[in-house]
């Protein structure tokens, strides 16, 4: 069964500090995702991606967010300067018709820790 | 979107079926319902989804009342891999609109 696959599992990094995030979705897919999870908390919705442009975004989306679908198989998640509360599990997730007959395939998650 | 309302936990018995309640009494004539389930730390799983008539798949059955306003996923034969939290998202369908998780309910199977 098709996957989306995300990179690195796990990341650490030192706040201030850039990260990127990545995800291959599922090839035929045509609408993109990225959430988080805080540890014990909601899956919240940041972003999504169609037409190589960000559709919906939600306020946790702020300017120290970017996507990019750089080379028509990968989308990435840029955060420009992490924070302490940035820390949480980021769902890529990718859908074909955007849930019209099939709902989101979510990946495994990247777990972002900021020390 | 609709806002939803579902248990915070449900046991239910391995091999028994397991009927997750939702009410969405606001749901308007053009949202669908959606089930969702995430499995401890994994990313969430869609499992089925639909408008007014019952639906099944290989994963579960959906139950929605005539009036909309409530719906049921049934897992005919539970087992321990099911325990996970379930999210019911009503939502218009098709476009590039995120999802709206709320709590959902954790579903405990019992050996």
């Amino acid at each position: 069964e098709p996957e989306v696959t995300q990179t690195p599992s796990h990341q650490v990094t030192q706040m201030g500090q850039e990260v990127i995030l990545r995800c291959v979705p599922i090839s035929n897919h045509l609408y993109f995702y990225w959430y988080r999870q805080i540890l014990g908390q909601k899956v919240e919705f940041l972003v999504s991606f169609y037409n190589n442009e960000i559709s919906e975004k939600s306020e946790i989306f702020d300017d120290q967010f970017s996507v990019e679908r750089p080379d028509g198989s990968n989308f990435t998640l840029k955060i420009r300067s992490t924070k302490l509360e940035d820390s949480a599990m980021y769902f890529c997730a990718s859908s074909v018709d955007g849930q019209v007959n099939y709902g989101y395939t979510f990946g495994s998650g990247t777990r972002l820790t900021v020390v | 979107d609709a806002k939803t309302t579902q248990p915070t936990s449900m046991d239910c018995a391995e091999g028994r079926a397991a009927n997750l309640p939702c009410n969405h009494s606001t749901i308007s004539g053009n949202e669908y319902v959606y089930w969702y389930r995430q499995i401890h730390s994994q990313g969430p799983q869609y499992i089925i989804h639909g408008l007014k008539n019952n639906e099944t798949n290989e994963m579960a059955s959906l139950i929605i009342t005539e009036d909309r306003k409530s719906s049921t996923l049934i897992l005919p034969h539970a087992t321990l891999r099911d325990t996970a939290v379930y999210y019911c998202i009503v939502r218009v369908v098709g476009g590039a609109d995120g999802l709206t998780f709320g709590k959902g309910t954790h579903l405990i199977i019992q050996p």
